[in-house]
């Protein structure tokens, strides 16, 4: 079952644009993680926010989570060729794994040089 | 860094063939898990194990079955492979939150 929900599926830019990624999700948590997936290859974890934050920072990117909505986005600040990858977001599924994750269907993002 | 090493990147298998997916992470996270990714369909979860010998299904479990006999070792099995397990199959590992993932095993059964 997926829990997050990301919007759009697929988002084409030019390098130096920001590229602004959604993920809705259903029932409560108490984090959110986005991760990263260059073709062909396991992820990678960008971040994680925590259900008592609004706002975080990594660098180039800035996610945001609004629980009242449900919702959080990925923003990537001026992005570049090798940004391009697909993106996801994660949330738990509050078990005895509390790194058992269930995972939106990705946004691809292409960034043009 | 987190290590996590799936045994193959590549594997083409004949239909009705058992087939061992291995996976070996090098941080003693008690947590294991594996994933199918498929077009359309995102990940989806097909076994996880939360310590030695201890395993619990997925969503997607039919066909496939596991083994974690060693805490760095968690290895999927397919019973009898058909075409339509033919997928990217992702390992991860993790301790609380985050997870950690292998380069993944596009396992195609012809």
């Amino acid at each position: 079952s997926q829990q997050g929900e990301e919007d759009p599926q697929a988002l084409s830019i030019q390098e130096g644009e920001n590229a602004t990624m959604n993920c809705s999700y259903k029932t409560s948590i108490n984090n959110l993680q986005w991760y990263r997936q260059n073709s062909g290859r396991g992820l990678v974890h960008l971040i994680l926010i925590r259900s008592n934050e609004r706002e975080k920072h990594s660098g180039r990117l800035r996610v945001t989570l609004d629980t009242s909505k449900k919702s959080s986005s990925l923003l990537i600040t001026a992005s570049r060729a090798a940004d391009t990858a697909s993106y996801f977001c994660a949330t738990p599924r509050g078990n005895k794994a509390g790194n058992m994750l269930t995972f939106g269907g990705g946004t691809r993002l292409m960034v043009k040089p | 860094d987190v290590k996590v090493t799936q045994s193959s990147r590549y594997l083409v298998k004949r239909t009705g063939e058992k087939v061992f997916l291995e996976c070996v992470q090098d941080m003693d996270h008690e947590n294991m898990f594996w994933y199918r990714q498929d077009p359309g369909l995102g990940l989806r979860l097909i076994y996880f194990s939360y310590d030695v010998k201890m395993k619990e299904k997925g969503d997607i479990p039919e066909g496939y079955s596991v083994s974690r006999e060693k805490k760095e070792r968690f290895s999927l099995i397919l019973e009898s492979a058909s075409t339509n397990q033919t997928s990217m199959y992702l390992c991860a590992s993790g301790l609380n939150t985050e997870a950690f993932f292998g380069q993944g095993t596009r396992l195609t059964v012809v």
